[in-house]
């Protein structure tokens, strides 16, 4: 089975641009999470979504948001860019669905705002 | 706000020691897993241990599980460079909750 695909791998965006992030889950899972990585506050969990529902929420501003289409693929959105969402990006799949079970990640989307 | 604390934030042993890192706690968890990261890339599943577990085994890893101190231990044996990376601990309160990372553990490995 392919992994958990994310695009684009790079991304460069000035202050006050939007940025859209793609995550593909492996083949069958239906859950898909959304973490923020930043050396300072480290990995916070931004949503998770099953069968293009959003489940859980993390304590994020409402800039960021996200969705879920019918073939699990799942996108987040980050709008009116701050330097401070400089990051980097994993999405994570499992199946069964939830965070108590093992999660796939992928390799993640560098976000560089300038 | 994180949820596990693991210590110590940084861990420098030689090839084939082993290496132990350790992960706690402040809420009641349902299971707690253990993640590595190579160099900023994607996190890597290695093991999960629920909270009726005490000791779980895959490998050269061995968890375990100390529900009344809140705190979980990490043991790599026989340790090789390829397990340099970062180790994060992460714990769940059930099914429908978020996973909750800690900061993470910088393991190095010298050969």
């Amino acid at each position: 089975k392919a992994g958990v695909t994310q695009t684009p791998r790079y991304l460069i965006k000035t202050r006050g641009q939007q940025v859209t992030l793609s995550c593909s889950p492996i083949s069958g899972h239906r859950s898909v999470s959304w973490y923020q990585q930043t050396p300072g506050q480290g990995l916070q969990f931004l949503f998770e979504y099953f069968s293009e529902t959003q489940r859980n929420k993390g304590n994020f501003p409402g800039r960021f948001s996200g969705r879920q289409f019918s073939n699990s693929r799942s996108e987040m959105n980050v709008s009116t860019l701050e330097l401070g969402d400089s990051a980097l990006y994993l999405c994570a799949s499992s199946s069964p669905p939830g965070h108590s079970y093992e999660q796939y990640f992928g390799p993640g989307t560098r976000l560089t705002v300038t | 706000s994180q949820q596990g604390e693991e210590d110590p934030q940084a861990l420098s042993i030689q090839e084939g020691e082993n290496a132990t890192m350790n992960c706690s706690y402040k809420t009641s968890i349902n299971n707690l897993q253990w993640y590595r990261q190579n160099s900023g890339r994607g996190l890597v599943h290695l093991i999960l241990i629920r909270s009726n577990e005490r000791e779980k085994h895959s490998g050269r890893l061995r968890v375990t599980l100390d529900t009344s101190k809140k705190s979980s231990s990490l043991l790599i044996t026989a340790s090789r460079a390829a397990d340099t990376a970062s180790y994060f601990c992460a714990t769940d309160k059930g099914a429908n909750s978020k996973l909750t990372f800690g900061k993470g553990i910088t393991l190095s490995v010298r050969p």
